[in-house]
């Protein structure tokens, strides 16, 4: 099973700074499934990045997705007060499916 | 657009089984496969595993084999998940995920399963 690691567990920053969140996984993640998802509290999660750097639709072109092999990047270039929630990385590469324990981006 | 919508809230027993619906919009059952992801209070989020109602095939995870079982009725375009022998720790909001591919896009507003003796 490939083992997802998220950092930092917490970022704390002020709205219109910009968000660096990493994931990274316990071995290669084939074709770079890896995917991206936003949580708001009480709420499904939302998939903003597919394939490690393309976005879902109607995804706002502030999130971006980086990364191949065991190292992804999901960046906002600027947050704006909704983006405030937690992120998980997802990979599909190989089964079981599994996902990253979590980056809660809070407000500074 | 695809909307997914799960069956209500459930409380069980230990030992007992528990069987979530998911109704999906349109014809997304030909094109798409279901998966169903599950996240205990606080905690993080957990791939039960997936079916493609298609063709009738399911890939369940390892740690739920044998305890859980995907269904599709195309004829209402609902899909089905079977807990069995349920333990505290599946106290749970699950979801299902609708999708081409690894990233399901499309959710499930989530079904609150709680197990209390």
């Amino acid at each position: 099973e490939i083992v997802l690691t998220q950092s930092p567990g917490t970022l704390s920053l002020s709205p219109g700074e910009r968000a660096t969140l990493s994931c990274r996984a316990s071995q290669s993640i084939s074709n770079n499934y890896l995917a991206w998802y936003q949580q708001k509290p009480g709420q499904a999660p939302r998939l903003l990045i597919y394939g490690a750097s393309s976005r879902a639709t109607d995804i706002p072109d502030r999130f971006s997705g980086s990364g191949s092999g065991t190292d992804f990047t999901l960046t906002i270039s600027r947050l704006e007060p909704e983006d405030f929630a937690v992120y998980y990385c997802q990979q599909s590469g190989s089964s079981p499916w599994t996902f990253g324990q979590g980056t809660k981006v809070d407000i500074k | 657009q695809v909307q997914a919508v799960q069956s209500g809230a459930e409380v069980k027993k230990p030992g007992s089984s528990v069987k979530v619906s998911c109704k999906a919009s349109g014809d997304t059952l030909s094109s798409y496969t279901i998966n169903w992801v599950r996240q205990a209070p606080g905690q993080g989020l957990e791939w039960l595993g997936m079916i493609i109602p298609v063709v009738d095939v399911a890939n369940y995870a390892q740690k739920f084999q044998g305890r859980v079982t995907f269904t599709a009725d195309k004829s209402t375009s609902t899909v089905y998940m079977e807990l069995s022998s349920l333990r505290f720790q599946d106290t749970a909001v699950y979801y299902c995920a609708c999708g081409i591919g690894g990233a399901p896009e499309f959710w499930g507003q989530g079904t609150l399963v709680t197990v209390s003796s």
